[in-house]
């Protein structure tokens, strides 16, 4: 059974950069697209951009400028670069396979001096 | 972007009772290649959402029969024919025909 385990820095100052790994376990990149999306505290989700295991990317046009998803498959590894923080990038952070299956335990994002 | 618009944001069900809720995008959600990609996922308090039901009406691996999706065009309907405890959380429908991916509000479901 595939699953995803996600890690990265929790708090960060405006202006710097999100980092996030999510490492799949018990699967191989081939075949699917791999995603990030957010969630504000108490809020709905955002999706972020996927990226597939030859490096093909798309991104929401709302952060298309700030992010940058890449892969690693020697490392079974996919990572979300979001650049120019501030407060509204406070959000849990989630990868997941495809349309949802599995997903990330998440990882919350605060962005605060 | 499709904007997906769902009602009720709440819903307070007794046990053993229905409960529905509607999604509707603000275009045709029909791709091209003759699918929907309208999905239903259930977010329990803590954790990642889950999904429930892809493509319209199809559901996932170990979701029980009392869940259903059904819809086509821009109007999508999740329904639950007997609610239980365990379905207590936020449900969200999301697109994939056309990037971005996008969600819809949520909805709450609560146990009377």
């Amino acid at each position: 059974q595939v699953q995803l385990q996600q890690w990265g820095a929790g708090l960060l100052k405006p202006s710097e950069t999100l980092s996030l790994t999510c490492t799949i376990y018990g699967g191989s990149f081939s075949g699917y697209y791999w995603n990030w999306i957010r969630q504000p505290p108490g809020k709905g989700l955002e999706w972020i951009g996927k990226i597939n295991h030859s490096g093909s990317t798309n991104y929401n046009p709302s952060l298309k400028s700030r992010v940058t998803i890449s892969v690693d498959t020697s490392k079974n590894q996919f990572s979300l670069k979001l650049s120019s923080l501030t407060a509204a990038d406070t959000a849990v952070y989630y990868c997941a396979r495809g349309v949802g299956d599995p997903w990330g335990q998440g990882t919350l994002v605060t962005v605060s001096s | 972007d499709i904007v997906m618009t769902q009602t009720p944001l709440s819903l307070s069900v007794t046990p053993g009772q229905p409960a529905s809720i509607s999604c509707k995008s603000s275009q045709s959600l029909l791709h091209s290649e003759g699918k929907t990609y309208l999905y239903w996922y259930l977010q329990k308090p803590g954790q990642p959402p889950q999904l429930l039901i892809y493509e319209v009406s199809n559901r996932f691996f170990g979701v029980p029969d009392r869940f259903s999706g059904s819809g086509s065009g821009t109007d999508f309907t999740l329904k639950i024919s007997r609610v239980e405890a365990e379905d207590v959380g936020v449900y969200y429908c999301m697109q994939s025909t056309q990037l971005p991916k996008t969600f819809g509000q949520g909805t709450k479901l609560e146990i009377k």
